[in-house]
């Protein structure tokens, strides 16, 4: 019954070293947003589509990438790994215009 | 400026209490949704309610209840007979129809409830 699956749960990543995280969904929405969670903090929103056409919020680092081959899959990529981006990365999809979000359970990213 | 406040940043009670979520909005746009969510320690946003602007008809479901009143742009959530599974961290969220997409998240309230 999943709709918005994260892979992997757990990444630990190398200082520096290029790493992915993965989103699909079920659900067929037309916007997949793409979230960093900090420990107790509110999650803070990186980027999100709208279908092919993509949104990027003014304070997210050029680390940070997206891509959206199609409407079920999305991937976050971070280039460059810091200790700072360490953190829970959340996966959402949304129909769009006041429709409700729905979360994958997230990927806790480590870096070493 | 914060568009969600949700001034309580952690509640502590005490089981089959009543507990009250404060969330205060802010919005010039006449359309907009509100929204809270549950985050368990699992990590994972759970959806838990939707209401828009134009319908401040307050809403039971089972031990939960919300109260919309526009005229002090607040959002409230009461968990009634509290139990312990509901201790989570809970988020209200925002969505304005000329922002389009975008939600804005309070800093949430760390319930626990204690047996």
């Amino acid at each position: 019954d999943a709709m918005v699956i994260q892979n992997p749960r757990y990444q630990v990543t190398q200082f520096g070293k290029p790493v992915t995280l993965s989103c699909s969904q079920t659900l067929n929405h037309n916007v997949m947003y793409w979230y960093q969670q900090k420990s107790s903090q509110a999650p803070k929103l990186l980027f999100h589509y709208y279908d092919k056409d993509f949104n990027n919020e003014a304070d997210t680092p050029d680390n940070f990438q997206s891509r959206r081959p199609n409407t079920s899959f999305c991937f976050l990529d971070i280039r460059s790994p810091g200790l700072g981006d360490a953190a829970m990365y959340l996966c959402a999809t949304s129909r769009g215009q006041g429709g409700a979000a729905f979360f994958g359970q997230g990927t806790r990213l480590t870096v070493v | 400026a914060q568009k969600v406040t949700q001034a309580q940043t952690e509640i502590s009670v005490v089981e089959k209490e009543d507990v009250t979520l404060d969330c205060v909005y802010e919005t010039r746009d006449t359309t907009y949704y509100l929204f809270w969510y549950k985050q368990p320690p699992s990590g994972e946003l759970v959806f838990l309610i939707r209401r828009n602007s134009f319908d401040e008809q307050n809403e039971i479901s089972g031990r939960y209840s919300w109260n919309f009143q526009k005229s002090t742009s607040s959002f409230n959530f009461t968990i009634t007979a509290s139990q312990v599974v509901d201790s989570a961290v809970y988020f209200c969220a925002l969505s304005e129809a000329f922002t389009g997409n975008q939600f804005y998240f309070g800093t949430g309230t760390s319930l626990t409830v204690i047996p």
